[in-house]
């Protein structure tokens, strides 16, 4: 059974610096992996998509990274704004359909 | 183009009631999934469909049903309502082949 685990669990910084969220998978054997955001009371927004063939995707300030052999997967922010402030989620699918695993997510405050 | 609706955004029922919820995908998205949310459990998988037909089935119990119609809008039924069935009930459209899911606003159930 996959299981998806986020560390870490939250997190605090001043604006401007760059950070790493981390998600680490038991299964390596992933269709594809998938970073969201999660503002309160909000639904999920998807920020990146990785397929288990590439090793890295890039949107604006975010980088999500892909290791499918050692399980693991890191988001990383550069130059964080308060307006980045949200919980971050990590889900991989095994099957290529919609059946996604999530981890807990990592609650991110950026600070003025 | 239009994202993920779900209606209704809040509802409250009481124990033993059964809920509709329900879901319009993003236009041209044939696969509909629902996830359950909840600050205990995190997200967990409930079921997806796929042109009117259920692809998969998450681990929950069977007062827990849905439906896809011919539009490829869907809805989720939960009877005999429980305590533990307050939770945040999240809609995701895919489109076909990506494996990428977009994710509706939610629709949050309070079982009082």
């Amino acid at each position: 059974k996959q299981e998806v685990t986020q560390i870490p669990a939250a997190l605090s910084v001043p604006e401007g610096e760059n950070l790493v969220l981390n998600c680490s998978f038991t299964d390596s054997a992933i269709y594809n992996l998938q970073w969201f955001r999660q503002d309160p009371g909000k639904g999920l927004t998807s920020l990146l998509l990785i397929q288990s063939s590439q090793r890295e995707q890039t949107s604006g300030r975010l980088n999500a990274s892909l290791d499918k052999s050692s399980g693991r997967s890191t988001l990383y922010i550069a130059a964080s704004q308060p307006g980045d402030s949200a919980t971050y989620l990590c889900a991989v699918s095994t099957t290529g359909y919609s059946t996604l695993t999530f981890g807990k997510g990592t609650m991110l405050l950026v600070s003025p | 183009k239009a994202g993920v609706t779900q209606t209704p955004r809040y509802l409250i029922k009481t124990r033993g009631q059964q809920v509709t919820l329900s879901c319009s995908p993003i236009s041209g998205h044939r696969s509909v999934s629902w996830y359950q949310q909840t600050p205990g459990q995190g997200l967990q998988f409930l079921f997806e469909y796929f042109s009117e037909t259920q692809r998969n089935k998450g681990n929950f119990p069977g007062r827990f049903s849905g439906r896809q119609f011919s539009n490829s809008r869907s809805e989720m039924n939960v009877s005999t309502l429980e305590l533990g069935d307050s939770a945040l009930y999240l809609c995701a459209s895919s489109p076909f082949g990506t494996g990428e899911l977009f994710f509706g606003e939610g629709s949050r159930l309070t079982v009082l």
